[in-house]
């Protein structure tokens, strides 16, 4: 099974700055990865797939880089909504397609 | 707009069963895969269950392989988890999700979300 690991755990940012989140995968997955948010109590939403696609709806300040095994979710000029949960997913390797365990990103 | 929305869940003990369902609308209900998505409490997300878009595959988790079973009935619109001799670690938040599709082929992302429904094994 392929592990997804991402960092840091918890990435405290103030509004208005740039966020970066990480996602490395155990093996190369390609470019088969996606990236969620997660508010409080709210389901996932997808933000990108394929690496670097916004899924519709995403706003220009989300953008996905990376290929192979290391991935970057950036957030630029961060707004208060986006302070949640963040977790990427490999599915080059679906099923299952795995999970990270998340990013908390906080003010 | 495409809309997912989960019912079905509750208490149950181990060793029981229990039956979700997933009432979808907004896109033609066999032009793509649905699944099942969920998260423990205070953990992470792991997908469950693949139904194909034209019902005649079906894909499973190993935790749950053998236990739970995806359908759908297409007249109403609705996509089911039957879940059988449940555990405690089967207690978790339980998404419904239209699956990533590329021509026609499921790609193994989830496009959109239910809101979710709990499923909560004890005695």
């Amino acid at each position: 099974e392929i592990v997804m690991t991402q960092s840091p755990a918890t990435l405290s940012v103030s509004p208005g700055e740039r966020a970066t989140l990480s996602c490395r995968a155990s093996e190369s997955v390609s470019s088969n990865l996606a990236w969620y948010q997660q508010r409080p109590g709210q389901a996932p939403r997808l933000l990108i797939y394929g690496a670097s696609t916004r899924a519709t709806g995403i706003p220009a300040r989300f953008s996905g880089s990376g290929s192979g095994t290391v991935f970057t979710l950036t957030i630029s000029s961060l707004k208060s909504e986006d302070f949640a949960f963040y977790f990427c997913q490999q599915y080059n390797n679906w099923p299952p397609g795995t999970f990270g365990r998340g990013t908390k990103l906080e003010i | 707009e495409v809309q997912l929305l989960e019912s079905g869940g509750g208490l149950v003990q181990p060793g029981g069963s229990l039956r979700l369902s997933c009432a979808a609308s907004g896109f033609t209900f066999n032009s793509r895969a649905l699944g099942w998505v969920r998260q423990g409490p205070g953990k992470g997300l792991e997908w469950v269950s693949t139904l194909s878009q034209n019902a005649d595959a079906t894909y499973y988790g190993e935790s749950v392989e053998g236990r739970f079973s995806v359908s759908r009935d297409i007249s109403t619109n609705i996509f089911y988890l039957q879940m059988n001799s449940l555990r405690a670690e089967d207690t978790a938040v339980y998404y419904c999700a239209v699956m990533g599709d590329f021509w026609g082929t499921i790609e193994g992302y989830m496009d959109v979300w239910g809101k979710g429904t709990t499923v909560t094994v004890s005695s």
